[in-house]
């Protein structure tokens, strides 16, 4: 069974401070893993998809990375409308319509 | 642009009530899902429709059926409804089925269940 655990569940940060989501995953081979951006009372926003060990894909201050195990996504100088809920998902490779998300990571930066 | 549209956004049903939630894209998207998603939990798929005419269960599709009207709508229906089906309820379409292009979610539907 694919699982997807994501850490912290919250994270607080004070304006500039940058800092690390982390997504670790166990799925029979990958097809891609998607990061999204979720807001209060809003869908998720897709950010990210990669593919393979060792890419990299970057947006204004977010990059993304991904290991065999786990996908990072760091935060740059965040602003205070960085804050968000962070979504990690993975896509098996014989059934890609079915995404396994994370809980998510609450962020909140601050003044 | 309008992307994927649900309605309504708000909705309070007692137990054993019906209602339909409605879903519609304006994106000429081939693939659209339904899924749930509640506390401490991550997003679950209930169902999906992998092109027009074809339907396909999810991860937790048992309470639930669903219809693909036509290329642009995708509606969740729930017959007999119980206090375990309050939840977000978030309709997603994407150009092809698990498409790595990532899925466009609609802002969701708020259901209790009393």
């Amino acid at each position: 069974e694919d699982q997807v655990t994501q850490s912290p569940e919250a994270l607080r940060l004070q304006e500039g401070e940058s800092s690390s989501l982390n997504c670790s995953y166990t799925v029979s081979g990958l097809r891609g893993l998607f990061w999204y951006r979720q807001d209060p009372g809003k869908g998720p926003e897709f950010l990210f998809t990669l593919y393979s060990a060792g890419e990299e894909k970057e947006k204004e201050r977010l990059k993304a990375t991904l290991t065999k195990k786990e996908s990072f996504l760091h935060i740059t100088a965040p602003k205070p409308e960085d804050s968000a809920t962070y979504l990690c998902a993975v896509q098996p490779p014989r059934a890609a319509s079915k995404l396994t998300f994370g809980t998510g990571t609450r962020l909140q930066v601050t003044l | 642009n309008a992307g994927v549209t649900q309605t309504p956004k708000f909705q309070v049903l007692k137990t054993g009530q019906s209602m339909t939630l409605q879903c519609a894209q304006d994106m000429n998207h081939n693939s659209m899902y339904w899924y749930r998603q509640d506390p401490g939990m991550g997003l679950r798929l209930i169902y999906y429709s992998a092109s027009e005419g074809t339907t396909d269960k999810g991860e937790v599709p048992n309470g639930y059926n669903v219809s693909r009207l036509n290329k642009r709508e995708f509606s969740l229906r729930l017959e007999s409804a119980a206090p375990s089906q309050t939840s977000v309820y978030f309709c997603a379409s994407s150009e092809v089925s698990g498409s790595n292009y990532g899925y466009t979610f609609g802002s969701g539907t708020r259901l209790t269940v009393v």
